[in-house]
């Protein structure tokens, strides 16, 4: 089955230090990645749905000058949480969807927890 | 614009009886429905999913759903809980590559 990876599985910073996440489909050309935050005990609440070679559209009340989310290939979607506080911390997930299946299908990511100190 | 709810926020069930966790959604299209479950610090996998075939969806680990439009429903059904079933469940409809989470069900199981 299509699998999409996330690197790293865990990173810990400083507050101010800037930190980047990877999201990879490994066996299929996404067309589309999102890319969600969950808080604990919370459900997921989409940040942004990137396409393949343009920007990022990101949901109302996401800071896009502070999650910046690249999505340079059809396998890979970056996003970089710049100068990171500790209320940027949080797990999150990035999904991919691809079409050629009877609807439309996502792939989720098995999530980064990020600890900022 | 479309949405989903998870009508109960928390369900304990003891051990070896069926497990219900109610989903209703809405949607201006036909929806693809899907059923998730996450374990504590895990991340997301894939129970079920409705892709506009059998209404009644068969997944993994003995779970089914059961499309019901005229009652805009996809609740998640399973004949008898095990204690691995303990986890947060959440429900989400997709249409047109939009897709919107449930608030989440954490499912307890009862020795």
């Amino acid at each position: 089955g299509a699998v999409v990876s996330q690197h790293p599985s865990w990173v810990i910073c400083k507050s101010g230090t800037s930190v980047k996440i990877e999201c990879r489909s490994l066996d299929f050309q996404a067309t589309t990645m999102f890319w969600y935050r969950q808080f604990p005990k919370q459900s997921l609440m989409l940040m942004a749905t990137s396409n393949e070679g343009s920007k990022a559209t990101y949901e109302q009340g996401v800071e896009k000058d502070k999650f910046l989310i690249n999505h340079a290939s059809l396998t890979l979607s970056t996003l970089t949480v710049t100068s990171a506080h500790p209320e940027d911390s949080s797990f999150y997930i990035c999904s991919a969807t691809t079409w050629g299946q009877p609807a439309e299908t996502q792939y989720f990511g098995p999530g980064t927890r990020l600890l900022v100190l | 614009a479309q949405s989903v709810t998870q009508l109960d926020s928390h369900v304990s069930v003891s051990e070896g009886t069926p497990v219900l966790l109610r989903c209703n959604y809405s949607s201006s299209y036909s929806p693809s429905l899907f059923w998730y479950v996450q374990h504590p610090n895990k991340g997301l996998q894939l129970l079920l999913k409705y892709t506009s075939a059998a209404t009644l969806v068969k997944g993994i680990n003995g779970f089914e759903a059961e499309f019901k439009k005229s009652e805009t429903s996809f609740h998640l059904t399973k004949p008898s809980a095990h204690m691995s079933d303990a986890a947060e469940y959440f429900c989400v409809v997709l249409t047109l590559g939009d897709m919107r989470f449930g608030a989440g069900t954490r499912l307890t199981v009862k020795p």
